[in-house]
């Protein structure tokens, strides 16, 4: 198995709602990042999880909170979300940090309204 | 830290013909070079990488890129494109040893579009 899975693939929700991005993979990989991209644009980083443990938080507001339950899971908790959030959120994995390149996954297409 | 160039953020080509998509980097530490591919509505896509060794790198789409440190250039060329090619090329970096360890650092992103 080498892909990366997200879950859901789209989703709409308002500024008051809390919901949950999935990432999910199965290459043994203790490196897992999380990504922001807007249209248009490079991905920016926003977490990396090295051995399930919080290595770099870029500066993100606190209605995002990471979470990475086992080696193969990363979740992306979502609050109070606000409109210019609505982007494409993409997972990543690669066999340790800083190692070798970072797969992606084929991301969530979140909308706020 | 690390930055990337990609002076082309729109290139349009016609199909057969062939084509470059260039990058040009920054860093004081040596680098890992990767292309990214990005279709419409999906993820990105590994295309190719650089990491040691020889500095022709090849995918098995017929892509090939060659690193040259003295220019610190890392440009993407294809000699003959398709239709299906069209999609956002993104060059990025990572410092092989550092405080930055582990950031991937991404151009803007060129454009390619095949015209029949």
């Amino acid at each position: 198995d080498t892909e990366v899975t997200q879950t859901p693939k789209h989703l709409v929700m308002g500024m008051t709602n809390k919901k949950s991005l999935k990432c999910e993979q199965h290459m043994g990989h203790r490196a897992m990042y999380w990504y922001k991209q807007k249209a248009k644009k490079p991905p920016e980083l926003m977490f990396v999880y090295s051995y399930e443990k919080l290595s770099i938080n870029e500066s993100v507001p606190s209605r995002f909170s990471p979470e990475c339950p086992n080696s193969s899971l990363l979740n992306l908790h979502l609050h109070a979300l606000q409109p210019e959030d609505s982007a494409l959120y993409l997972c990543a994995s690669s066999p340790r940090q800083g190692m070798v390149e970072q797969y992606f996954g084929p991301g969530t297409r979140l909308t706020v309204t | 830290a690390q930055s990337v160039t990609q002076l082309d953020s729109q290139v349009p080509v016609f199909e057969e013909a062939p084509v470059e998509l260039r990058c040009n980097y920054s860093s004081s530490v040596s680098v890992y070079l990767f292309w990214y591919v990005q279709y419409p509505n999906q993820g990105l896509q590994l295309l190719l990488k650089y990491l040691s060794g020889s500095t022709l790198v090849e995918s098995i789409n017929g892509f090939e890129a060659e690193f040259n440190k003295s220019q610190t250039s890392f440009h993407l060329r294809k000699p003959s494109v398709h239709i299906s090619d069209t999609a956002e090329y993104f060059c990025a970096v990572s410092a092989v040893r550092g405080s930055t360890l582990g950031r991937l650092y991404f151009g803007r992103g060129t454009q390619l579009t095949v015209w029949p």
